[in-house]
């Protein structure tokens, strides 16, 4: 498809067990954010990759929580032993540019809802 | 950290109406942009915004940016049912690289 497209639109984990949730970009996109929305909520930032460099993951809340993009194009966010409070709507943007090109608009993914029982 | 703000954070209006949401920070950024999410789905870019005092308009909605890019409103001029959704306005810091995101304005346009 042309836009970013992520799986699995919902999980149902049990606390304590691992999940993976994936993203394509939108094909020949440098840029790749991961952002966690709480219900009602705006995103939060969680990680940035610039091709298949991880350039910041000041945003992830735990080290639970593990990104990787090694071919610089899908990428897949992991949490393990996972809790309660990691519920949330996961989403996954690219964009087109890099740094310095700080105008670049971002094309988010439907996201992955996550629950947490 | 950067933060910003949204406000209000729930509106109803009837068709028709005119409505301003805001987005003030204290720090300065050199882009701000404006989203809107419908449920279920991700956010939408409606404009960018990176020049102090810059005002752009997109059909019945007027985007501002303030003088000192701390700070931007969005306007709307009759609004429609359609523009029902999740009004978020993201600041973009100089290198790109990290877009922090306001909480949202939940605007809800009653038939």
């Amino acid at each position: 498809g042309a836009g970013v497209s992520q799986s699995p639109r919902y999980k149902v984990a049990k606390r304590g067990q691992d999940v993976a949730l994936r993203c394509d970009p939108i094909s020949g996109h440098v840029s790749l954010f991961w952002y966690q929305q709480a219900l009602g909520q705006g995103p939060e930032f969680l990680t940035y990759f610039q091709n298949e460099a991880q350039l910041d993951k000041s945003g992830l809340p735990s080290d639970r929580f593990f990104a990787e993009r090694p071919e610089g194009s899908v990428s897949t966010l992991k949490i393990q032993r996972t809790q309660q409070e990691d519920s949330a709507v996961y989403l996954c943007a690219s964009s087109l540019g890099s740094v310095g090109v700080n105008t670049g608009e971002l094309f988010f993914g439907e996201g992955s809802r996550l629950t947490v029982l | 950290t950067q933060l910003l703000e949204q406000s209000p954070q729930f509106l109803s209006i009837q068709e028709g109406e005119n409505l301003t949401v805001y987005c003030n920070s204290s720090s300065v950024f050199s882009s701000l942009q404006w989203y809107r999410q419908e449920p279920g789905e991700g956010p939408v870019l409606l404009v960018t915004v990176v020049t102090g005092g810059e005002v752009k308009k997109l059909k019945r909605l007027t985007f501002q940016f303030g003088d000192a890019r701390k700070d931007s409103s969005l306007h709307i001029t009759a609004a429609q049912p359609g523009d029902t959704g999740l009004y978020l306005c993201a600041g973009g810091d100089n290198y790109g690289q990290n877009f922090v995101f306001g909480p949202g304005t939940r605007l809800s346009v009653l038939p």
